[in-house]
């Protein structure tokens, strides 16, 4: 699954405090995603990124910062955390244009 | 908004075929069907995709009419470990990035 990790796997937090997220993969996949999931919802694209210190924003980008400083890594960035922000965070990678997205586990975000 | 349609859910006996339906009318010409599945809040792991012949490798089947309207994945043995959440997608092939997830169909096997 293209040695993807994601840490924290879960973390609790209080509204206004900054979170980052992380993203890592040993594959030398070129696209990197940050995907979250929310009851009723499905997954929803946060942002994405197209190669190093290259990011583009998602459907649901508000709130929400990346950084890709290495291929390896993908930080996701909550500059200050809102309880809706509370849910399942998932990272996802592919080789290139052609190929299928692989997911990393996942990391459960409460923001109280 | 996603492009597709899929039941909410279905059941399948065990050891028989699993046919999950979707409906994706206004696909175009260059987008691809992919297939996705979810095991209990782990991370989605990709099942099969195709343009317009049916494919099967050692997960599933895909069948796509002729029109391209509406599709078919086929879990020919359906095992427990197969109950999940799975998404169907249209998306353009070279724009693997842009996956627009859905609800769903929840796929339960039952012993």
């Amino acid at each position: 699954d293209a040695g993807i990790t994601q840490s924290p796997r879960h973390k609790v937090t209080e509204t206004g405090t900054p979170v980052t997220l992380r993203c890592h993969q040993t594959e030398n996949h070129r696209y990197m995603y940050w995907y979250r999931q929310d009851p009723g919802h499905g997954l929803r694209l946060i942002h994405y990124s197209y190669g190093v210190k290259d990011t583009d924003k998602g459907e649901v980008s508000d709130g929400y910062s990346v950084s890709r400083s290495k291929t390896e890594d993908f930080l996701l960035t909550l500059e200050s955390a809102t309880s809706s922000q509370t849910s399942v965070y998932f990272c996802a990678t592919h080789r290139d244009s052609a190929d299928t997205q692989y997911f990393g586990p996942g990391t459960r975000l409460t923001v109280l | 908004d996603a492009k597709t349609t899929q039941p909410p859910s279905m059941d399948c006996a065990e050891g028989r075929a699993a046919n999950l339906p979707c409906n994706h009318s206004t696909i175009s010409g260059n987008e691809y069907v992919y297939w996705y599945r979810q095991i209990h809040s782990q991370g989605p792991q990709y099942i099969i995709h195709g343009l317009k012949n049916n494919e099967t490798n050692e997960m599933a089947s895909l069948i796509i009419t002729e029109d391209r309207k509406s599709s078919t994945l086929i879990l020919p043995h359906a095992t427990l470990r197969d109950t999940a959440v799975y998404y169907c997608i249209v998306a353009i092939y070279n724009q693997g990035g842009k996956l627009i997830f859905g609800q769903g169909t929840e796929l339960s096997v039952k012993p």
